[in-house]
């Protein structure tokens, strides 16, 4: 079952600008992590928060977490067409073992 | 550096064939995992272990098996029962085997179509 779920679909920018994704799940979690994905590779862990913090922030990432909307965002500051990837949110089947992956948001950086 | 390797990167299955996926780790980590991702969709779980000699069915077993005789290596078998095994496939590991504040990491994948 789907638990998280990005939005947008796909995002173009340009160098430079901010980029902002959005996640909303569906029921309670322990924390919500951030991954990102490369066009063929495997993905990367960005950044795990826990459902009592509210923000966090790694280097040009800031991400947020509000347990009351039910919905998580990712901020990346001064993008690069390097972090042009598939960014995807995961959260924790409470009560399991598994980390349920969203759709994920495709983000294009133009140089 | 430590790190997980899946190999072959391609793979082509023909009809009625069998063909199983390698994954391997140098990280010491308890769990591993195995994932399907379709075009433009997240990742669905197909089988995890928790500890070497014991694994579980995660949301799309069927047409699939796997073995975990070494901590090191979790072998996925895509049978000739699952029909549409066109798809990229992903090994994860975590620490130990309890999931939650845990980041995986994981593989480069294993790209598997049909001839």
């Amino acid at each position: 079952s789907q638990q998280g779920e990005e939005d947008p679909q796909a995002l173009s920018i340009q160098e430079g600008e901010n980029a902002t994704m959005n996640c909303s799940y569906k029921t309670s979690i322990n924390n919500l992590q951030w991954y990102r994905q490369n066009s063929g590779r495997g993905l990367v862990h960005l950044i795990l928060i826990r459902s009592n913090e509210r923000e966090k922030h790694s280097g040009r990432l800031r991400v947020t977490l509000d347990t009351s909307k039910k919905s998580s965002s990712l901020l990346i500051t001064a993008s690069r067409a390097a972090d042009t990837a598939s960014y995807f949110c995961a959260t924790d089947d409470t009560g399991g073992f598994k980390t349920i992956f969203g759709a994920g948001t495709r983000l294009f950086v133009k140089a | 550096d430590g790190g997980i390797t899946q190999s072959p990167k391609y793979l082509f299955r023909k009809e009625g064939q069998n063909v199983t996926l390698s994954c391997e780790q140098n990280l010491n980590h308890d769990a591993m995992y195995w994932y399907r991702q379709d075009p433009g969709q997240g990742l669905r779980l197909i089988y995890y272990s928790q500890i070497v000699n014991d694994f579980q069915k995660g949301d799309i077993a069927e047409g699939y098996s796997v073995s975990r005789e070494k901590k090191e290596s979790f072998p996925l078998t895509v049978t000739s029962a699952q029909k549409n095994p066109t798809a990229f496939y992903l090994c994860a590991s975590t620490r130990s085997g309890v999931g939650f504040y845990q980041p995986q990491h994981f593989g480069d994948g294993t790209r598997l179509s049909i001839l």
